[in-house]
């Protein structure tokens, strides 16, 4: 499975633009990019994903490079709840299972 | 609607002990999967249903763990003679279908082991 690397820890303002990195170097062309997020003492919580393009919904936006070896998930203005981890995963669309490989994510602070 | 629902929230056993975890999908959804989470790391798959039967159970750690789905709703994860090891948060997801895009989590079952 292709593996995805996330800093570990980032801190935001709140009200502020977030920006979070995901490198996935190893990508392959049936590889979907995916975002799960999870809060405190919750399962995991679908975010956004998406192929080559980037896409925008009412949670966030992904952008991601003309290589797809990295993408960023866009927080517009980040508030007190999206304070979580975030999860970027690699999701094989060839794949018999559509089982999701978690690393260890990156935790989100957000400051009031 | 009503999303994916696990009991029970906490469980406490001692080693040795047979536990069963339960969860109730989303109903209409096919896929069903497990995972587990150790404190301060992602979610680790377990298995997946396909309807009744298990399509992947690869991520199961060994042969105390069991997992059922008999009428392709409601599933059981059963572990036998549970190790401290065991210790961890089980979570369910579910989704419509093998190939649909968002998998739905539940709250996730804390079992320590004593």
């Amino acid at each position: 499975d292709a593996k995805t690397t996330q800093p570990n820890s980032m801190e935001s303002n709140e009200e502020e633009p977030v920006h979070l990195p995901c490198n996935h170097s190893t990508i392959s062309g049936t590889d979907y990019i995916h975002w799960y997020r999870q809060l405190p003492s919750q399962g995991p919580e679908y975010v956004i994903h998406g192929l080559t393009s980037n896409v925008n919904n009412r949670m966030a936006s992904l952008a991601i490079a003309e290589d797809r070896k990295s993408s960023t998930l866009i927080l517009h203005r980040a508030t007190l709840r999206d304070a979580a981890v975030y999860y970027c995963i690699l999701r094989d669309t060839g794949g018999a299972t559509n089982k999701l490989i978690f690393g260890t994510g990156t935790l989100l602070a957000v400051q009031p | 609607g009503a999303g994916v629902s696990q009991t029970p929230s906490n469980k406490v056993t001692e080693k040795g002990k047979y536990v069963e975890l339960r969860c109730d999908p989303i109903s209409g959804h096919t896929a069903l999967y497990w995972y587990r989470q150790s404190l301060g790391q992602g979610p680790e798959f377990l298995i997946y249903f396909q309807g009744t039967g298990a399509a992947d159970d690869s991520g199961l750690p060994n042969d105390r763990f069991f997992a059922v789905r008999p009428e392709g709703s409601v599933s059981t994860l059963k572990i036998q003679r549970t190790e401290r090891g065991d210790s961890a948060v089980y979570l369910c997801a579910s989704s419509p279908g093998p190939s649909s895009n968002e998998q739905f989590f539940g709250p996730g079952t804390r079992l320590t082991v004593l």
